[in-house]
């Protein structure tokens, strides 16, 4: 069985602060680890993928993850805040199960930036 | 570069009906999964297909059913509709190449069972 915890449904930040939202993860076997954001009223935006291929995975509108094996992690960070990236976050893993790749999502983190 | 496309964007029906829903992916991509999000579960995986064939499926009970055609669309059915399938379904068409992914959502088609 696979599962993702995200800590905290709601974090705030300042603007020009960092991001940091938390993913952990539990997997049998080798995951992939995803980032999707969701603005407002919008659809999903896939931010960025870990595949196993490099540790640290840069994705889009400056946002990054680092996957840290040991600890089963793979926090998002961006250094700096803007006020357009407010929106829900979520992590997901994608791993083997049964014959079949299972995806499975966290529960979401809102991202708040105070101006 | 047309986007995803889920019609209908919304959706009302009763208890025990059928509904089809339909996604019209990135041109060149063959790669579509599905997915429902609800606020009290959240957001969860229904199934991938991959050239017509599916490839991945979620916890899903057999209500639940897609296809895939052969110019990549996708169709999502979902029969005997209970109140609980009230939700937001999420189209995703996909582009792997190796260890590159690009994936792109979109909009949903938000179905309301009365």
């Amino acid at each position: 069985a696979q599962s993702v915890t995200q800590l905290g449904s709601h974090v705030s930040v300042s603007e020009g602060a960092l991001v940091l939202l938390r993913c952990n993860y539990s997997s049998s076997v080798p995951p992939y680890l995803f980032w999707y954001v969701q603005y407002p009223n919008q659809g999903l935006q896939l931010l960025l993928k870990y595949t196993s291929a490099a540790t640290l995975v840069k994705g889009i509108n400056g946002f990054e993850a680092e996957f840290k094996k040991s600890e089963t992690s793979f926090h998002l960070t961006k250094p700096s805040a803007h006020m357009s990236d407010a929106a829900e976050y979520f992590c997901a893993v994608r791993a083997h199960s049964g014959g079949y790749q299972k995806v499975t999502f966290g529960t979401g983190t809102k991202l708040q930036v105070i101006p | 570069k047309a986007g995803v496309t889920q019609t209908p964007r919304y959706l009302i029906k009763t208890r025990g009906q059928q509904v089809t829903l339909s996604c019209s992916p990135i041109s060149g991509h063959r790669s579509v999964s599905w997915y429902q999000q609800t606020p009290g579960q959240g957001l969860q995986f229904l199934f991938e297909y991959f050239s017509e064939t599916q490839r991945n499926k979620g916890n899903f009970p057999g209500r639940f059913s897609g296809r895939q055609f052969s110019n990549s669309r996708s169709e999502m059915n979902v029969s005997t509709l209970e109140l609980g399938d009230s939700a937001l379904y999420l189209c995703a068409s996909s582009l792997k190449t190796g260890y590159q992914e690009t994936q792109y959502f979109g909009p949903g088609t938000r179905l309301l069972v009365l």
